[in-house]
């Protein structure tokens, strides 16, 4: 089993539907979470963070849930522009070793 | 801030040759790593740092060697490359400081092609 997983997609969604993403982990250790975006080819960015209080930025809700080791990502009113492939990222430390999962690939459509 | 700088972009080498990956950082980053990204897949740590003179394996350091001698600077070498080595090579610095709580700083990335 992967540390990480994620729904493994794609999402092929109108303009300005709901569209929401999950990830689970595996190691009970792990002490922070992260959404990356990465676009085609190009290196990932950073999305969100995610705390256990849930955090919101403008369309994007991150939620995390510690007792079922989950994460999840929503996005609200999809844009042409949030195309892309969205990475669910765990550390167990302060390190820089971060565990990736898979992505999952969001395709919006007119 | 150039941020994360790696070199070169495109790579193709023959099964057999050696080569160096360049990464740079110019952040006062501690924490560096490299990842490499293969088709459809997400990224797997190759090697790290926590900090000068510090290195330790990551996820799949077969076949590559690291070493860091300054804050700035993390080369990756691949040792004898394989067709198996062909993938995305993507350089990270993270620093325990930063208001996103490590979050990590990618280059552009290196695309190498063994043959």
């Amino acid at each position: 089993r992967k540390e990480v997983e994620q729904d493994p997609g794609p999402f092929n969604v109108p303009e300005g539907a709901t569209v929401a993403f999950n990830c689970t982990y595996s190691n009970s250790a792990s002490q922070s979470f992260f959404w990356y975006r990465q676009d085609c080819r190009k290196e990932p960015k950073l999305l969100m963070s995610v705390y256990s209080s849930g955090n919101e930025d403008g369309r994007f809700t991150a939620q995390l849930n510690r007792a079922s080791q989950y994460i999840s990502l929503l996005i609200r009113d999809s844009k042409l522009s949030d195309s892309a492939t969205y990475l669910c990222v765990v550390n167990k430390g302060n390190a820089g070793k971060s565990t990736f999962g898979d992505g999952t690939t969001l395709t919006v459509k007119p | 801030n150039a941020g994360v700088t790696q070199t070169p972009k495109f790579q193709v080498l023959k099964t057999g040759q050696s080569m160096t990956l360049q990464c740079a950082q110019d952040m006062n980053h501690e924490y560096m790593s490299w990842y490499r990204q293969d088709p459809g897949m997400g990224l797997r740590l190759i090697h790290y740092s926590v900090g000068a003179g510090i290195t330790d394996q990551g996820e799949v350091p077969n076949g590559y060697n690291v070493s860091r001698s300054t804050t700035e600077d993390f080369p990756l070498r691949l040792l004898s490359a394989a067709p198996s080595q062909t993938s995305v090579y993507f350089c990270a610095s993270s620093s325990k400081y930063s208001r996103n709580g490590n979050e990590q700083f990618f280059g552009p990335g290196t695309r190498l092609t063994v043959l």
